[in-house]
């Protein structure tokens, strides 16, 4: 299994700004996921970050609003850039372990936007 | 990857056992089932999958119809903290995403 930790929980932000959410997994993955979880919705998938390459973003999101870092096997972060209140939701991180077909979850952002 | 029907609530009352339907009719040879589930305010959380034949591990069971167009998570004895969103997914084995659902929210009844 793999323990993946989220910074920060929950944050309240001004529109116009952005922050940057921080994902740390307790062991080496290849794969880490982002996810949005809007009010009252199911998960969508923002982007994947593998380790040494540019992250593949999902039809709707963009590099320029959710830039994506994966510096090395076991972090990531996610910045929502440029934040309206239509940001608000919680984002989550996730990541695959090598050799294994499962998928775990940190326990999300929630982010809200005035 | 197939599409999963699931229905919008269940109701199960505590200690009995929780049987939660997902019909995968599209579904096709080399994808998998698996169940995931989110309790109120936290991630989603792993529960079990399966590609032909059941599966059980501590936390539940999960039964696939021989023609794999249907399957049920079972939970055996229900507690109260398992009220909760239960997904369905299918996954390809080449994908590496997992496509969540509206899912089906159980509420465990004292």
């Amino acid at each position: 299994s793999a323990v993946i930790s989220q910074k920060p929980s929950r944050d309240i932000c001004q529109r116009g700004t952005s922050l940057t959410i921080q994902c740390q997994v307790d062991s080496q993955v290849t794969m880490m996921f982002w996810y949005r979880q809007q009010p009252g919705q199911s998960l969508t998938l923002i982007a994947t970050a593998n380790q040494g390459s540019e992250a593949t973003y999902e039809s709707g999101f963009v590099i320029d609003k959710f830039p994506i870092s994966r510096p090395n096997l076991t972090f990531s972060t996610l910045t929502v850039s440029n934040m309206s209140p239509e940001d608000s939701s919680i984002y989550l991180c996730s990541a695959r372990p090598g050799g294994q077909n499962i998928q775990y979850f940190g326990a999300g952002t929630r982010l809200s936007v005035l | 990857d197939a599409k999963t029907t699931q229905p919008p609530s269940m109701d199960c009352a505590e200690g009995r056992a929780a049987n939660l339907p997902c019909n995968h009719s599209t579904i096709s040879g080399n994808e998998y089932v698996y169940w995931y589930r989110q309790i109120h305010s936290q991630g989603p959380q792993y529960i079990i999958h399966g590609l032909k034949n059941n599966e059980t591990n501590e936390m539940a069971s999960l039964i696939i119809t021989e023609d794999r167009k249907s399957s049920t998570l079972i939970l055996p004895h229900a507690t109260l903290r398992d009220t909760a969103v239960y997904y369905c997914i299918v996954r390809g084995a080449g994908s590496y995403q997992l496509t969540f659902g509206k899912g089906t929210k159980l509420s465990v009844i004292p």
